[in-house]
């Protein structure tokens, strides 16, 4: 399967508890974002990289979030002393390119995340 | 908050007709709009993109437009089938940055 692949699909952590997400990006894909997802809405963007560069934060996103790409591959998004509202699917997506390429959004299967 | 509205209303059809699904936006002129499916569970797969200059585009079943006066987009699913029945969104990326805002999306049922 060369599609994006996240892990774990599920993750049911306890209010306080950090939690760690990692997505696999398509191989040839040098652009990777995370979205953030809850029921009956659309995915709401939270940050995105061009290879290792992390290019923009969603100013909606806490300091208890963070993100990397140390080697412009792989991805992990970590949420530090979770909360109940951060109950919601984590979804990565990769493309190509860079500027204003039009390329569409891979996305994987999501993360979904039950705080307790 | 987003900008871009899309019925939340479920849309339900009869198998053979024709679904249409509104995506309104404001204070965007965004050069071009895309649109996905995403099945329950799932992460949303892409489907169509139209850009700013063009006023229709067909995909098989599938057609999109792009109205930039009006700042809306409408996604036309002809000769529906069960299978079609899925939540699709609308996405955008308002300031041509590559950073594609999406919006909350319509549930289609089609009905056999």
């Amino acid at each position: 399967d060369t599609g994006v692949s996240q892990d774990p699909r599920h993750k049911i952590t306890k209010r306080g508890q950090n939690v760690t997400f990692r997505c696999d990006p398509i191989s040839e894909h040098n652009r990777l974002y995370w979205y953030r997802q809850t029921l009956g809405q659309g995915p709401e963007f939270l940050t995105y990289f061009q290879n290792e560069a992390q290019l923009e934060k969603s100013r909606l996103l806490s300091d208890r979030f963070s993100a990397e790409r140390p080697k412009g591959s792989f991805s992990t998004l970590e949420i530090q002393r979770t909360e109940q509202g951060d109950s919601a699917m984590y979804l990565c997506a990769s493309t190509t390119g860079g500027g204003q390429n039009n390329s569409p959004l891979h996305f994987g299967n999501g993360t979904r995340l039950t705080v307790t | 908050s987003q900008k871009i509205e899309q019925n939340s209303e479920a849309l339900n059809i009869q198998e053979g007709k024709t679904a249409t699904l509104t995506c309104n936006y404001t204070n965007y002129s965004p050069a071009y709009l895309q649109w996905y499916r995403q099945d329950p569970g799932r992460g949303p797969v892409f489907l169509l993109l139209i850009r700013e200059n063009e006023k229709e585009k067909r995909k098989e079943r599938l057609k999109v437009t792009f109205d930039t006066t009006l700042k809306q987009s409408l996604f036309h699913i002809t000769a529906s089938q069960p299978a079609d029945s899925a939540t699709y969104l609308c996405a955008l990326d308002p300031y041509n940055t590559d950073k594609l805002i999406f919006g909350t999306g319509t549930r289609l049922q089609v009905f056999p």
